[in-house]
């Protein structure tokens, strides 16, 4: 079983702020996304990242994926209120497993 | 599509009583897994099926749960006898070729409570 744990566990921040959240582990994973989960909803992909060092950008979002491909950083620029939500990082190995989460507030 | 489809959205029983949750994938999908939400543990994987045979049922956490999938449309969970501590969100999400580079998509959940 490979964990994941992500940090920081809650995060609240005024509306323009930058923020990373990461993404953790042990293990090496074949490939590592990550989800944004809104309230009363399943988890929705962002994005999947596959070689170690990958940059990907997702208008304000930029993701990087490990070296090593154990970790993952996800950084926001501007934050918006629309930007709240919970951010899971799921790593794909055996099997698909996710971290439990950064929860983000963005406050207007 | 109309997407992963979980139902009921909510639900409510008495302790010891058979619950039954259901989902029907995205068609085409040749991966289903559920999964089980809740603060303190967070989204942990239940099982997974593939091509409606169970592959991985390591993370069912007692005898009391069960999962089937007798078509590549539709499969269930059941609890039986349900405790209080089996209270959480349960998710079933679908995906097409496992989950190398492939997105999972999510049901948007059975909201369990045992009482």
């Amino acid at each position: 079983t490979q964990l994941l744990e992500q940090s920081p566990q809650f995060l609240s921040i005024q509306e323009g702020e930058n923020l990373t959240v990461y993404c953790n582990s042990s293990s090496v994973f074949s490939s590592l996304q990550w989800y944004r989960q809104e309230p009363g909803e399943g988890p929705v992909l962002l994005v999947t990242v596959v070689t170690g060092g990958e940059v990907k950008k997702l208008k304000r979002l930029t993701f990087q994926f490990g070296d090593a491909r154990k970790d993952s950083s996800l950084h926001i620029t501007a934050a918006q209120p629309g930007d709240t939500g919970l951010y899971l990082c799921a790593g794909a190995g055996d099997d698909m497993r996710f971290g439990a989460g950064t929860r983000l507030t963005v406050k207007p | 599509d109309a997407g992963v489809i979980q139902s009921p959205r909510h639900e409510v029983t008495e302790m010891g009583q058979e619950v039954t949750l259901r989902c029907k994938p995205i068609s085409g999908h040749d991966y289903l897994f559920w999964y089980r939400q809740t603060m303190m543990r967070g989204l942990e994987l239940l099982i997974y099926f593939n091509n409606n045979v169970p592959i991985d049922d390591s993370g069912m956490p007692e005898d009391r749960f069960s999962a089937k999938m007798p078509n590549a449309s539709f499969s269930t969970l059941k609890i039986q006898p349900s405790e209080p501590r089996d209270s959480a969100v349960y998710f079933c999400a679908s995906s097409q070729g496992g989950w190398m580079n492939t997105e999972a998509f999510f049901g948007q959940g059975t909201r369990l409570t045992v009482v």
